[in-house]
């Protein structure tokens, strides 16, 4: 079966734009998890859903930070007015459960701002 | 707050040494752990949490309370082993470390 898919890949975008950045998960995940990897860090923590409920949203930096997931299944991490720190992989995990432990990582999206 | 540290961003061996990735964590409560594995050109994946106290791909991982470590132990390293390596931390949201890049020496 497909796993957990992100587009676009790569994403350049001029300091100010907007950007968005969408996620397939898993068929049937209820959980959905949503990391920004800056450079030489590890995965930090910016947002989860379960289902269609955005349950904890409080690693999201700023609210240029937005994420949805109307229908319980993609989700869209979009970002307002571009910042240069805003550069970074942007993950999205998925799992079946809300208490599962096991996520299912997606490729990334590789956030340029220039 | 800093939960989870891993002190070493990179760590190389020779092939058939034993290889410890350290990582220490600051939980008050049952901490639950996990260890993460990118292989290059793949995604983060599981490798093992140390509830289920296995071993995978040869990889083992104690929970030590009293020196709040979780170090990734092998006898006998791999070049397959080569890869980042997360140790991570759940309490409600996950949170990982900064990771260590394991390189095997053939």
């Amino acid at each position: 079966g497909a796993g957990v898919s992100q587009s676009p890949r790569y994403k350049v975008a001029k300091r100010g734009q907007d950007v968005a950045l969408r996620c397939d998960p898993i068929s049937g995940h209820v959980s959905l998890f949503w990391y920004q990897q800056a450079l030489g860090q590890g995965p930090e923590f910016l947002t989860y859903f379960q289902n269609e409920a955005q349950l904890d949203k409080s690693g999201l930096p700023s609210d240029r930070f937005f994420a949805e997931r109307p229908e319980g299944s993609v989700s869209t991490l979009k970002i307002q007015r571009t910042q240069q720190e805003d550069s970074a992989v942007y993950l999205c995990a998925s799992s079946y459960g809300r208490l599962s432990y096991e996520q299912y990582f997606g490729p990334g999206t590789r956030l340029t701002v220039t | 707050a800093q939960r989870v540290t891993q002190p070493e961003k990179l760590l190389s061996v020779f092939k058939g040494a034993p290889v410890e990735l350290k990582c220490n964590y600051s939980y008050s409560g049952s901490p639950e752990l996990f260890w993460y594995v990118q292989y290059s050109r793949q995604r983060l994946q599981l490798l093992l949490r140390h509830i289920s106290r296995e071993s995978i791909k040869g990889f083992t991982a104690d929970l030590n309370k009293g020196e709040t470590s979780f170090h990734l132990k092998k006898p006998f390293a791999q070049e397959e082993d080569s890869a980042m390596y997360y140790c991570a931390l759940r309490r409600g949201q996950f949170y990982f470390g900064t990771g260590t890049s394991l390189t095997v020496i053939p």
